[in-house]
C-alpha cells in the first residue's frame, strides 16, 4: 500500500531554535497534504492544509507564521515550527492524499521535544 | 462545526468482545473511518463505512452506523492484548477537501 514517510521521528530541540519535519509520499503523488498534532492523551488536532504549488490554509487559532508549511512538490510537504518553545512540544503527524483515490495515508509521527 | 466524542477508555479481557462507540454532529461525512493508534506511532486505517450503509464486516471487525442517531461503533470480536491501543473514528468534512476530524480517542486496554 501507499506509504507516507515523516522524518525525524524524535527530535529535541532548545527553546528559540527552529524545528523543520519531513513528510514525503514515497510511492504516490499527494496533491495535498495535512498537519496534524497531538497533545499526550489527547485527539489528533487539524492545524493546516498544505496544496502542492499553493499557501498551506491554517486553521483557526493556528500561527501561520509560526507554524511554516511549504508543500514545494508532489512528494514532499515541511512543517518548520519557528522559534520552538517548550509549548511547542507535540507529536506531529503529517497525512498524505492521493490524487486517484483520495484515501487518505499517515506518516508514523515526529515527536517534538523542547527544552 | 463538527463534533466527533468517543468515550475515553474501555478495558476488556481478552477473547472477549470489544465495542467502541462515537458520536458525531455533524451528517455531511461520505464516509466515516476507524483508525488505531498504538503507544508512539502513526494512524493505522483499519476500517470505513460509506455513510449509506448500516453496516459493515471486515474479518473481527464489525462497523455499526446509525444515521437517525448520528452514531458509529466498532466491534472487535474475540479482542487480543495486541489490540490494545487508542482507537479514533474520524470523518470528512470541509466540502472538496479531504480534511479529516477525529474524534476524542477511546484507549483499549486488553486484560490477559
Amino acid at each position: 500500500g501507499a506509504v507516507v514517510s515523516q522524518h525525524p521521528s524524535r527530535v529535541i530541540c532548545k527553546s528559540g531554535t527552529s524545528v523543520k519535519i519531513e513528510c514525503r509520499s514515497l510511492d504516490f503523488q499527494a496533491t495535498t497534504m495535512f498537519w496534524y498534532r497531538q497533545f499526550p492523551k489527547q485527539s489528533l488536532m487539524l492545524m493546516a492544509t498544505s496544496n502542492e504549488g499553493s499557501k498551506a490554509t491554517y486553521e483557526q487559532g493556528v500561527e501561520k507564521d509560526k507554524f511554516l508549511i511549504n508543500h514545494a512538490s508532489l512528494t514532499l510537504s515541511t512543517l518548520t515550527v519557528t522559534s520552538a518553545h517548550p509549548e511547542d512540544s507535540s507529536f506531529y503527524i503529517c497525512s498524505a492524499s492521493g490524487a486517484t483515490t483520495g484515501e487518505l495515508f499517515f506518516g508514523e509521527g515526529s515527536r517534538l521535544t523542547v527544552l | 462545526g463538527e463534533d466527533v466524542e468517543q468515550s475515553l477508555f474501555l478495558s476488556v479481557r481478552e477473547g472477549d468482545s470489544s465495542v467502541i462507540n462515537c458520536t458525531y454532529t455533524d451528517s455531511s461525512s461520505t464516509y466515516l473511518y476507524w483508525y488505531k493508534q498504538e503507544p508512539g506511532a502513526g494512524l493505522q486505517l483499519l476500517t470505513y463505512i460509506f455513510s449509506n450503509m448500516d453496516m459493515k464486516q471486515d474479518q473481527r471487525l464489525t462497523v455499526l452506523l446509525n444515521k437517525k442517531d448520528k452514531h458509529l461503533s466498532l466491534r472487535i470480536a474475540d479482542t487480543q492484548t495486541g489490540d490494545s491501543a487508542i482507537y479514533f473514528c474520524a470523518g470528512v468534512y470541509g466540502g472538496a477537501t479531504n480534511k479529516l476530524i477525529f474524534g476524542t480517542g477511546t484507549l483499549l486496554a486488553v486484560q490477559p
